[in-house]
């Protein structure tokens, strides 16, 4: 079943220190990929996305992620925390292939200590 | 350009009646897209309309339906409520569909007692 898996429910880092989120999604083309960010009580704002090309892709608020063909992975990257960053963190796939659809991890649960 | 906007906020029904929340997308924007989210189910794309039509359609019972009106604006209407349908719906928005890259409004928190 097509799929998108992210690992850790929840991940606590120190204001600073740097940040990886996982996510894994099982697709047999390459689908669009996308990070998305939840503050409580908000709705979703993209932080980017993948369609093609280069690999490691930049974001906004210093976010970044790198697409692995091989790993079929799409983590998301910050080398340093900061605590308005805590948050709830979706990937979410695209596909194309089998008819339009579109899927969103669990999320992942960031909390930021100072 | 404003935001996606959605009405109401928060919303209480009664099992077995019917609710419609509203979307108003971007400004240029002719795809609309809703979505349900659950802490169980987490979040699940209902449907997706572009330029007045239905183009995609998630896993999602007949009760759940859609529209588009020619200014891009979208209602979702849930039929006979069940308590499961508690969820907050989220309305994005899209220049040119839902695979690429989306805006989302605030949401529609539903609760049904």
């Amino acid at each position: 079943a097509q799929s998108v898996t992210q690992p850790d429910i929840h991940i606590t880092v120190s204001e600073g220190a740097s940040l990886e989120l996982r996510c894994n999604y099982s697709y047999g083309a390459t689908p669009y990929l996308f990070w998305y960010v939840q503050s409580p009580g908000q709705g979703l704002q993209l932080l980017l996305k993948y369609f093609s090309g280069d690999t490691l892709v930049q974001g906004i608020k210093g976010f970044e992620a790198e697409f692995k063909r091989s790993q079929s992975s799409f983590n998301l990257r910050k080398p340093s925390v900061h605590w308005s960053d805590a948050a709830e963190y979706f990937c979410a796939v695209g596909e194309g292939n089998t008819g339009n659809q579109f899927y969103f991890g669990t999320g992942t649960s960031l909390t930021v200590i100072p | 350009k404003a935001g996606v906007t959605q009405t109401p906020r928060y919303l209480i029904k009664t099992r077995g009646q019917q609710v419609t929340l509203s979307c108003s997308p971007i400004s240029g924007h002719r795809s609309v897209s809703w979505y349900q989210q659950t802490p169980g189910q987490g979040l699940q794309f209902l449907f997706e309309y572009f330029s007045e039509t239905q183009r995609n359609k998630g896993n999602f019972p007949g009760r759940f339906s859609g529209r588009q009106f020619s200014n891009s604006r979208s209602e979702m209407n849930v039929s006979t409520l069940e308590l499961g349908d508690s969820a907050l719906y989220l309305c994005a928005s899209s220049e040119t569909g839902f695979l690429y890259e989306q805006y989302f409004g605030p949401g529609t928190r539903l609760t049904v007692t």
